[in-house]
């Protein structure tokens, strides 16, 4: 199973740019990399997901280097309502090589005024 | 993106009784979901996979007994925590995967949080 390492919190103000990375250094050539947010007593929510190169959505952006080792999260002028748990999973499902989406620590973003 | 619904949100049982959880995929159909728990400021713990018209794989260290699951349909399953005791007070959260090749993505319930008096 591909493990995933994300800092356990970060703190930012409105109107700054988030970058949340996360190591996947044993990902594998199939696994695809998926973020999620969860807000308290709420199931997590998917936000964007990428294999190689950069991939963009209306909510965020997802970098990923050439060797896919890690991946970065961008969130653009964060809000309030930003403030969560984001999640980095690496896996395919239960095709191809049978790993399964495991969620790591996560990391605590909160956004303050 | 693909909607799960997750029944009931929040319950409150004596110890002892049991307690059903359902999670239904509305606009898609799911082979397999996913049951997790999961504690306050702690991440999402897989509890078991569940496939539509076979048993469900459990993970090492969960009670097959204690928490059952069926996956009758391809559109539901569900979650029995089975003669509840205060320790199984948890915030309990489904998940299921839409199909869509080797990228397939989880979309998740709204959890229910259990309270076992």
């Amino acid at each position: 199973l591909a493990k995933t390492t994300q800092p356990i919190s970060m703190d930012s103000y409105e109107g700054q740019e988030v970058n949340i990375t996360c190591s996947h250094n044993n990902i594998a050539t199939n696994d695809y990399i998926t973020w999620y947010q969860q807000f308290p007593s709420q199931g997590p929510r998917f936000i964007i997901q990428g294999y190689k190169t950069k991939v963009t959505n209306e909510v965020a952006s997802l970098f990923i280097p050439a060797d896919r080792k890690s991946s970065t999260l961008s969130l653009p002028r964060v809000s309030l309502s930003d403030t969560a748990v984001y999640y980095c999973l690496v896996g395919d499902g239960i095709t191809g090589g049978g790993n399964k989406l495991t969620f790591g620590t996560g990391t605590q973003l909160k956004v303050e005024l | 993106g693909a909607v799960v619904s997750q029944h009931p949100s929040r319950v409150i049982c004596k110890s002892g009784t049991s307690v059903k959880i359902e999670c239904r995929s509305l606009d898609f159909q799911a082979t397999t979901m996913f049951w997790y728990r999961q504690f306050p400021k702690q991440s999402l713990m897989l509890m078991a996979t569940s496939n539509e018209g076979s048993k469900a794989t459990y993970e090492q260290g969960v009670e097959k007994d204690k928490f059952l699951i069926n996956h009758a349909s391809l559109t539901l399953s569900t979650l029995t925590v089975t003669s509840a005791h205060p320790e199984d007070s948890s915030f309990y959260i489904c998940s299921a995967l839409a199909p869509g090749g080797r990228n397939e993505k989880l979309f998740f319930g709204s959890g229910t949080q259990l309270s076992v008096l």
